[in-house]
């Protein structure tokens, strides 16, 4: 287990429809990462988010957008939803400081458009 | 060219055989690579981290030849818990912490 959680664990909704998705970061880790893994593909990031602020974003439209909490806990949102957006959405939390190895994942939210 | 490009496989072996897997990168500013393995519907965890020409873990050996910016893993004696997709894994730009992830290459170990 790496200490990183994320909700719902699966999700259906409907093209159009806005989603969110959590994720809560090892404890001590000031840093979060997105990434979006299609079904035969790897994950792609999507952003960053360190001390609350997006810290680098990916190829992704401005309908995705993200949050970071005090307690270092994230959110993904996703407007419009499209089919292409059925996906792994993986969170993972780091340290600065720390080695850039020592990146955690957690174990991902299965969206599903229809 | 893609920024991580990987063999596509699927790879299918026997049990003990050794396979390798390639990987190619575009940013020949990287420093450090990495390889995730991940199983069926599960996330990514980190296999082996490579920062000089190579790394050695058990039957595992990551290869770096920074000159062809081209990364290999090797596993030998395989084991059917072998039986995964494995990412080649290169740190986005100037940040450590942003990750690109090659496409995977999916092993499965036969009995």
């Amino acid at each position: 287990e790496t200490g990183v959680t994320q909700s719902p664990t699966h999700l259906i909704k409907t093209r159009g429809q806005q989603v969110t998705l959590r994720c809560s970061s090892q404890s001590g880790h000031n840093t979060v990462s997105w990434y979006q893994q299609a079904l035969g593909q790897g994950p792609q990031f999507i952003f960053q988010y360190y001390r609350e602020e997006e810290n680098g974003r990916g190829n992704f439209p401005p309908r995705f957008s993200g949050l970071q909490f005090p307690n270092y806990s994230s959110e993904l949102n996703v407007n419009a939803l499209e089919l292409d957006d059925s996906a792994l959405y993986l969170c993972a939390s780091s340290f600065p400081g720390g080695r850039v190895d020592e990146q955690y994942f957690g174990p991902g939210t299965r969206l599903t458009v229809t | 060219r893609k920024e991580v490009e990987q063999d596509p496989g699927p790879f299918n072996v026997p049990e003990g055989a050794t396979v390798a897997f390639n990987c190619t990168y575009s940013n020949s500013a990287s420093q450090s690579f990495f390889w995730y393995r991940q199983d069926c519907r599960k996330e990514p965890k980190l296999l082996m981290s490579v920062y000089s020409s190579g790394n050695e873990d058990g039957r595992f050996t990551a290869q770096l030849n920074r000159a062809s910016q081209y990364i290999s893993l090797l596993i030998r004696d395989s084991k059917l818990s072998d039986s995964a997709t494995y990412l080649c894994v290169v740190p986005r730009g100037g940040s450590a912490r942003q990750l690109t992830f090659g496409s995977g290459t999916q092993l499965t170990v036969l009995p």
